[in-house]
């Protein structure tokens, strides 16, 4: 599985766009682009996924480079609810024996 | 989404005494479920993966005689701390994944945690 690399902390202002950047120069064809998030103290929490098309849904927007060595996770406008650390992970979606291996990710802080 | 619950949210235990934690998939059935231990401060380390039915399969360095997983239906596991001391003291994470018969394909859901101090 591709190994990813993201910056271990960031912050932004509450209102702001938080954009969380993740590199992935290794992925493979057929591996997606999933983002989670950990709230302290909670388990993970599923965000968003994608292939190779930029994706929304109703809590962020995932932008994926056209040769998918890198993927940003938007938050269109933080709020202090949003602190967390955000892990992203490649991996096979349709692989039934794929184990979900989390890295360090990034601490968001979003500041009032 | 698919709801994955955990039980108890907390314990507090003796040195020495065994303590049993409920992962269970609410809403959906989890051919595959996973056990994770998070120290403070650190990111989640995968512990093992079970499948129902059979025998849970461990990661590297985790102690199957310490840590039972028992997977015996496809909504519930449990995850037995045995003789416990206090470096076991950890935040435990259940995970259950959806079979692609379940049209989730493969997506994985995450319970809230179960803090457990061992004194």
């Amino acid at each position: 599985d591709a190994k990813t690399t993201q910056p271990p902390s960031m912050d932004c202002a509450e209102g702001r766009a938080a954009n969380l950047p993740c590199n992935h120069s290794t992925i493979s064809g057929n591996e997606y682009v999933y983002w989670y998030r950990q709230i302290h103290s909670q388990g993970p929490q599923y965000i968003i996924h994608g292939l190779k098309n930029n994706e929304t849904n109703e809590m962020a927007s995932l932008i994926i480079t056209e040769d998918r060595k890198s993927s940003t996770l938007i938050l269109p406008h933080a709020t202090l609810r949003d602190t967390a650390v955000y892990y992203c992970i490649v991996r096979l979606r349709m692989d039934s024996s794929y184990k979900l291996i989390f890295g360090s990710g990034t601490r968001l802080l979003v500041r009032p | 989404g698919a709801v994955v619950s955990q039980h108890p949210s907390r314990v507090i235990c003796k040195s020495g005494t065994s303590v049993k934690i409920e992962c269970r998939s609410l809403d959906f059935q989890a051919t595959t479920m996973f056990w994770y231990r998070q120290f403070p401060k650190q990111s989640l380390m995968l512990m093992a993966t079970s499948n129902e039915g059979s025998k849970a399969t461990y990661e590297q360095g985790v102690e199957k005689d310490k840590f039972l997983i028992n997977h015996a239906s496809l909504t519930l596991s449990t995850l037995t701390v045995t003789s416990a001391h206090p470096e076991d003291s950890s935040f435990y994470i259940c995970s259950a994944r959806a079979g692609l018969a379940e049209g989730n394909y493969n997506e994985q859901f995450f319970g809230p945690g179960t803090r457990l101090t061992v004194l």
